[in-house]
């Protein structure tokens, strides 16, 4: 089982409409959760990071957490062709000391 | 603060080569992350530091790979004996934070390798 799992994609929404990211991640221990962005050839950059259940907004976005069911989620209001781009979930453990790992991304394409 | 800089920006090599990527951190942060990406894939984690200390490297990775990061400031990521398999971008990331939470990373631009 991998450590985070995201569908590949592509996810194809438009222009206006609600994007949905989801993730799920296999460590029961994992305590903190995050959104990457990664623009095609460039690094990713974070925009969203939450640690408590629920849901954690910031602008359009917001970011969904049920540590129960190991999920995350990132929704994209109002989505934008700029919003088209890899997105990627990661988590770090509970210890202080934690590596934070990388799923395999989502692409999603924002159409006209 | 200038950012994460990695050098070189590319590299070409023949199978068999060594090769050493550098990596300077932004100059406060005192965690630092080696990561390779294939295309269509996400980060996979190589190893990291905290200060000068290699707190864990993937078990995925050969004895080929060593990285190092003298006195906790730049680090280098050498490849021995490279492989075809090894093409991928490296990229490094640092990080300010030394407790639980927010581990914001900052990523460079990458090393861009490929292998002939």
């Amino acid at each position: 089982q991998k450590e985070v799992e995201q569908n590949s994609g592509p996810l194809s929404v438009p222009e206006g409409a609600i994007a949905s990211l989801n993730c799920t991640y296999s460590d029961r221990g994992s305590q903190s959760f995050f959104w990457y962005r990664q623009y095609s050839g460039k690094s990713p950059e974070l925009i969203m990071s939450i640690y408590s259940n629920g849901d954690k907004e910031d602008g359009r976005f917001t970011a969904q957490l049920n540590k129960a069911s190991q999920y995350v989620s990132l929704l994209i209001r109002d989505s934008q062709p700029s919003d088209s781009a890899t997105y990627l979930c990661a988590f770090a453990g509970y210890s202080s000391a934690s590596k934070i790992i990388f799923g395999s991304g989502t692409r999603l394409s924002i159409r006209p | 603060d200038t950012g994460v800089s990695q050098d070189p920006r590319h590299k070409i090599t023949k199978r068999g080569q060594n090769v050493t990527f550098r990596c300077d951190p932004i100059s406060e942060h005192n965690r630092l992350y080696w990561y390779r990406q294939t295309l269509g894939q996400g980060p996979e984690f190589l190893t990291y530091f905290q200060n000068e200390a290699q707190l864990e490297k993937s078990r995925l990775l050969s004895d080929r790979f060593s990285a190092e990061r003298p006195k906790g400031s730049f680090s280098t990521l050498e490849i021995q004996r490279t492989e075809q398999g090894d093409s991928a971008m490296y990229l490094c990331a640092s990080s300010p934070q030394t407790g639980v939470a927010n581990e914001k990373l900052f990523f460079g631009s990458g090393t861009q390798l490929s292998v002939l």
